[in-house]
């Protein structure tokens, strides 16, 4: 079983609809949960981060953390074309350093 | 320029071949990682450099593989008698060291492209 689990998607959508994207992890020792975007052929950019459970808020984002349930999502509201992209999560763990483990990523497709 | 560099953009070579690629950071930035992005496997992570200390090299997967940073800057990527299966896309981030380094900052590239016919 891998540290972070992810959906690969693909996912398709139409322009305005409300998108939720989510990762699974085993380790309990968390300490931090990033989002990373990144579009075909460029390198992946940091989204959002945060560390405690509950919901973090940036503009049309959205992150959630549910450490009981070792869940956390990614909302997008009012989806864009441009936020057609590959949506990377990624976990620190106590123990592990600054190592940053990756999910598989969800691709993710907003049409018009 | 003021992101995270690396060349070659593109890579391709014969099996059995040695590769190198290479990453310069943002200036200023004494932390560098090298991860590796394969189609449906996600980031995996190589190695990791931070200022002076001891690299991190537990994600290196053979030792076919090592990497340098020379004065705390660039870095070099080596892969030795290269294999098929090293065929992916190779990422440099580097992360400020009074940022959100343990936050995960990281910042990208836009990764080396590495084909092993």
């Amino acid at each position: 079983q891998k540290e972070v689990e992810q959906d690969p998607g693909p996912l398709s959508v139409p322009e305005g609809a409300i998108v939720s994207l989510n990762c699974t992890y085993s380790n309990s020792a968390f300490q931090y949960c990033m989002w990373y975007r990144q579009y075909s052929r460029k390198g992946p950019e940091l989204l959002m981060y945060t560390y405690s459970s509950g919901n973090k808020e940036d503009g049309r984002f959205t992150a959630q953390v549910d450490k009981s349930s070792k869940y956390i999502s990614l909302f997008i509201r009012d989806s864009q074309p441009s936020d057609s992209a590959t949506y990377l999560c990624a976990m620190t763990f106590t123990g592990g350093g600054n190592k940053l483990t990756f999910g598989t990523g969800t691709q993710l497709k907003v049409e018009l | 320029g003021a992101g995270v560099s690396q060349s070659p953009s593109n890579k391709v070579t014969e099996k059995g071949k040695d590769v190198e690629l290479r990453c310069d950071p943002i200036s200023g930035h004494t932390a560098l990682y090298w991860y590796r992005q394969s189609l449906g496997q996600g980031l995996e992570f190589l190695i990791y450099f931070q200022g002076n200390s001891a690299p991190d090299k537990s994600g290196l997967p053979s030792d076919r593989f090592s990497a340098e940073r020379t004065g705390g800057s660039v870095s070099t990527l080596t892969i030795q008698r290269t294999q098929q299966e090293d065929s992916a896309v190779y990422l440099c981030a580097s992360s400020p060291t009074s940022g959100r380094a343990g936050t995960g900052e990281l910042f990208f590239g836009e990764g080396s492209r590495l084909t092993v016919l």
